[in-house]
C-alpha cells in the first residue's frame, strides 16, 4: 500500500524557516517524480514544486522561487521542502504527492499545516 | 501560465441527478487534464486522468471528456457521498495549475 506521511509543520514567525519531510512507503520511491502541493485555509489547491527521480531537475511556482528548496533522499525514501523567508501568504496545508511521469497526481499524503504568524 | 476556469463554482443538487462540471483552459493542453475530488478535511483523490481515463476503484458514475481547451466531468446518478469539492489540473506545461474548484452540495 502506497503511503505518504508528511511532518514538520507548525507555527513560525514571518521571515522564519521550516523544513517539511515526507516519508514514502509501499512503492519504489526512486522511480517517481514527486511534488509538494499546498492549500491555504478555505482555498483551492496550488502546486508548489516538483523534483525528478534522481533530483537532477526541480521546478517551482514563481511565488516560492528563491525561498523554497525541494530535495529528496532516495536511500531514506524521503522528500523534503526547505522553506525560508516565510510569509503570511505561505500559510497552508502542504501535501506531499506522487506524480507518475510528471503528469497527474495519483497519491497524496494527509498534509501538514504550516502557519506563518507573529 | 495556463489558467483553468471551472464552472460552476457551486452547485446544489439532489441525489440521482446528473451533474456536469466544466473546466476551460486558457490555451490548448491536449488531453493533459486530470480531475480530483476533495471531501471536507480529507486529501484530494484522483478521479479521472488524461481527460477521460478511468481510475481503478473510482465508481463508474464518474466520467470525463474533452480535449484542447474544453473539458467536462460528469457524475451520473449522484449519491450523497459525492458531496465534495472537485478540481481540474493541467500537466501540459509548468507551472502545473489547478482550477479554482467546484463545490457540490447534496440537498
Amino acid at each position: 500500500e502506497v503511503q505518504l506521511v508528511e511532518s514538520g509543520g507548525g507555527l513560525v514567525q514571518p521571515g522564519g524557516s521550516l523544513r517539511l519531510s515526507c516519508a514514502a512507503s509501499g512503492f519504489t520511491f526512486s522511480s517517481y517524480w514527486m511534488s509538494w502541493v499546498r492549500q491555504a485555509p478555505g482555498k483551492g489547491l496550488e502546486w508548489v514544486a516538483n523534483i525528478k527521480q534522481d533530483g537532477s531537475e526541480k521546478y517551482y511556482v514563481d511565488s516560492v522561487k528563491g525561498r523554497f528548496t525541494i530535495s529528496r533522499d532516495n536511500a531514506k525514501n524521503s522528500l523534503y521542502l526547505q522553506m525560508n523567508s516565510l510569509r503570511a501568504e505561505d500559510t497552508a496545508v502542504y501535501y506531499c504527492a506522487r506524480v507518475p511521469f510528471l503528469t497527474h497526481i495519483d497519491y497524496w499524503g494527509q498534509g501538514t499545516l504550516v502557519t506563518v504568524s507573529s | 501560465e495556463i489558467v483553468l476556469t471551472q464552472s460552476p463554482d457551486f452547485q446544489s443538487v439532489t441525489p440521482k441527478e446528473k451533474v456536469t462540471i466544466t473546466c476551460r483552459a486558457s490555451q490548448s493542453i491536449g488531453s493533459s487534464l486530470h480531475w480530483y475530488q476533495q471531501k471536507p478535511d480529507q486529501s484530494p483523490k484522483l478521479l479521472i486522468k488524461y481527460a477521460s481515463q478511468s481510475i481503478s476503484g473510482v465508481p463508474s458514475r464518474f466520467s470525463g471528456s474533452g480535449s484542447g481547451t474544453d473539458f467536462t466531468l460528469t457524475i451520473n446518478s449522484l449519491e450523497a457521498e459525492d458531496a465534495a469539492t472537485y478540481y481540474c489540473h493541467q500537466s501540459s506545461s509548468l507551472p502545473f495549475t489547478f482550477g479554482q474548484g467546484t463545490r457540490l452540495e447534496i440537498k
